[in-house]
């Protein structure tokens, strides 16, 4: 089944204490991109990626990583996570310049 | 920056009735798309509309474009309960590339 997945789901952690969310599509696609959801705002674009090794800023990047080094994988890094990082996170994948194709969300919360 | 504004924020129709939802963005667009979203969960792609096109149809749903006002609709006919979710425009800012702006969504109750 096509398919994004997203990990962990739900999260509950602590300010500064690093954390990792993975996300993995088997659709082969080359565009991937990270979004954060926040009440009244939509969907605001964190990182996005072209490809392996090519990524770049969205809208929102401060306080954010990203990597690519694999086609399917495009984890989301938060190294000191903050309170204003609370959000739901989805993460998308595309293979051209056409529909996104989303995962289920990590609900994130920063106490 | 939000570049897709959705209006009506939130909209309240009977079952059977006609839904209509506008985006309107600020900037040129090479595509605009509309996406569903039931509560929390992730998006649903629903329709792509080409910055030369004026009108599309998909089963239930009909949307137009008018780059010169800069605006969307989205009319989704024949509304049913299960249509019941949120409703977002995401355009890409005219990059022709992969950055996507999304609106704050319109929130669409359709009750039986």
């Amino acid at each position: 089944e096509a398919q994004v997945t997203q990990n962990p789901r739900y999260l509950i952690t602590v300010t500064g204490k690093k954390l990792t969310v993975t996300c993995s599509q088997n659709m082969n696609h080359e565009y991937m991109s990270w979004y954060r959801q926040d009440p009244g705002l939509g969907l605001r674009q964190i990182y996005y990626s072209m490809n392996v090794e090519v990524t770049d800023k969205g809208d929102v990047p401060e306080g954010y990583k990203v990597s690519r080094k694999e086609k399917r994988n495009f984890p989301l890094i938060l190294e000191s996570p903050s309170p204003n990082q609370t959000s739901l996170y989805f993460c998308a994948s595309s293979g051209g310049y056409n529909e996104q194709f989303f995962g289920p969300g990590t609900r994130l919360t920063v106490l | 920056s939000q570049q897709g504004e959705e209006d009506p924020q939130a909209l309240s129709i009977q079952e059977g009735e006609n839904a209509t939802m506008n985006c309107s963005y600020k900037t040129s667009i090479n595509n605009l798309q509309w996406y569903r979203q039931n509560s929390g969960r992730g998006l649903v792609h629903l329709i792509l509309i080409r910055s030369n096109e004026r009108e599309k149809h998909s089963g239930r749903l009909r949307v137009t474009l008018d780059t010169s006002k800069k605006s969307s609709s989205l009319l989704i006919t024949a509304s049913r309960a299960a249509d019941t979710a949120s409703y977002f425009c995401a355009t890409d800012g005219g990059t022709g590339g992969f950055k996507t702006i999304f609106g704050a969504g319109t929130r669409l109750f359709v009750k039986a």
